[in-house]
């Protein structure tokens, strides 16, 4: 059974940086096609796509955010990290991790709701 | 980068009613990657369809997909109570969009 579960800070401050954790169960990113990748959504808004990376370590980032992220993997633990620049309060909201069976995105963890305030 | 708008913003239906929402596409999208999700308060989203019109596993056939292009259509027969919730489109594979969603209200 797959399973993915996010990790972080609930609280960050202005200009911080912030670092994710995708840990996961049931699969494993070195098998060909598969996949894990991010999105985020505000409180009572639509979901936004943030990055994705595959078990090839092929990357994928959102045009508008690209500068600001970074995407890697840890096979041996079954993880992935996101990290996010220069925090703004624009930018809080649930932070989701997904498994993907490429290209397709079809199990997601129960999210974790980032704040950014000082 | 592809722009995905959703109407209507919200459906108010009753229970048994059907219920058609629209997913338009600024282009097309490639391979039919498109999936559609739904969530309810404080869940993540749920996979309902992929490739525009193909059930993922374990979704009741009320729910079903269709459209090609930039135009695609979830439609849920037989409203349930338990539809009510907010649905979005997604373009996926190697960049991802999501549509602005359509709320579902069951009356």
């Amino acid at each position: 059974q797959i399973t993915v579960k996010e990790s972080g800070p609930t609280l960050v401050k202005p200009t911080q940086t912030l670092t994710l954790t995708c840990t996961f169960s049931g699969f494993s990113l070195s098998t060909s096609g598969v996949g894990v990748g991010w999105i985020r959504q505000p409180p009572g808004k639509a979901p936004e796509w943030l990055a994705l990376i595959y078990w090839n370590d092929d990357k994928r980032y959102s045009p508008s955010l690209r500068s600001r992220l970074t995407i890697t993997k840890d096979t041996s633990k079954n993880q992935v990290v996101l990290t996010m620049t220069n925090m703004d309060p624009v930018d809080t909201a649930t932070y989701y991790c997904g498994h993907i069976s490429y290209p397709l995105w079809d199990r997601w963890g129960q999210g974790t709701l980032v704040t950014v305030s000082s | 980068e592809i722009v995905l708008t959703q109407s209507p913003g919200t459906l108010s239906l009753s229970p048994g009613e059907t219920a058609t929402l629209s997913c338009r596409a600024s282009q097309s999208v490639s391979n039919n990657y498109l999936a559609w999700y739904q969530q309810k308060p404080g869940q993540s989203p749920r996979l309902l369809i992929y490739g525009a019109s193909s059930r993922a596993t374990g979704i009741p056939d009320r729910f079903s997909g269709s459209g090609s292009g930039t135009d695609f259509t979830l439609t849920i027969s037989r409203l349930e109570p338990e539809d009510s919730a907010v649905y979005y489109c997604q373009q996926y594979g190697d960049s991802v969009r999501f549509g602005g969603g359509t709320k579902v209200e069951i009356k």
